[in-house]
């Protein structure tokens, strides 16, 4: 099985803060990566697919890159309703895994 | 608008059984392959099952191949999770998932979630 990554666990942040969010895969995945955010007591929200793609209608201030192993999520400037935990996940192969999540609070 | 609405959790004893719902509107159900995610109170997403567009396909988890059981009705567009001999450790938030497309792809929309709960 592909393990997924995550780093880091937690992060603390400001509004209007950039932040950046890793995500390793323990093998090559190419871009088949997909980014969640989960609010609490919520259902997960899909936000990038193919590492780099943005679903409809979330916000450009979300960017993701990375391809191979190494991936990221960028927050450019961080909003009120950002703050949540946010999930990795590859479909390259099943089973299909997600990294351990990392949650992002206000500081 | 897309929906997808579970039903079906609940509190069963461990040996237990119960059958998962996930009630699809807004969207060509039998055009899309279909996916179980649960979560466990407090712990991270962890990908259970999933079906291809027709039923012919499908795909589980180690921790519960030979104890749950994916299927779909297309021409109810439900999606179903038949999940037998219960323990302590599937007690969780079950989502069904919507791929964007294939197998292949990854899930786009989420349902709100149906809790069950594994207890004496």
């Amino acid at each position: 099985d592909i393990q997924m990554t995550q780093s880091p666990s937690s992060l603390s942040a400001s509004v209007g803060d950039r932040v950046t969010i890793t995500c390793r895969a323990s093998q090559g995945i190419s871009t088949w990566l997909a980014w969640y955010q989960q609010k609490a007591e919520k259902a997960p929200k899909s936000l990038i697919y193919a590492a780099s793609s943005l679903q409809n209608g979330v916000p450009s201030r979300f960017s993701g890159g990375g391809s191979g192993t190494d991936f990221t999520l960028t927050i450019s400037s961080l909003q009120p309703e950002d703050f949540a935990t946010y999930y990795c996940q590859q479909y390259s192969n099943y089973p299909y895994t997600f990294g351990q999540g990392t949650k992002l609070e206000i500081k | 608008e897309v929906q997808l609405l579970e039903s079906g959790g609940g509190l069963v004893e461990p040996g237990g059984s119960l059958r998962l719902s996930c009630a699809a509107s807004g969207f060509t159900f039998s055009s899309y392959a279909m996916s179980w995610v649960r979560q466990a109170p407090g712990k991270g997403l962890e990908w259970v099952s999933s079906i291809g567009f027709n039923g012919n396909t499908k795909y589980y988890a180690d921790s519960v191949k030979g104890r749950f059981t994916i299927s779909r009705d297309n021409s109810k567009k439900t999606l179903y999770l038949q999940i037998n001999s219960l323990r302590a450790e599937d007690t969780a938030a079950y989502y069904c998932a919507r791929h964007t497309s294939t197998l292949k792809e990854c899930f786009q929309q989420w349902g709100q979630g149906t809790l069950v709960t594994v207890s004496s």
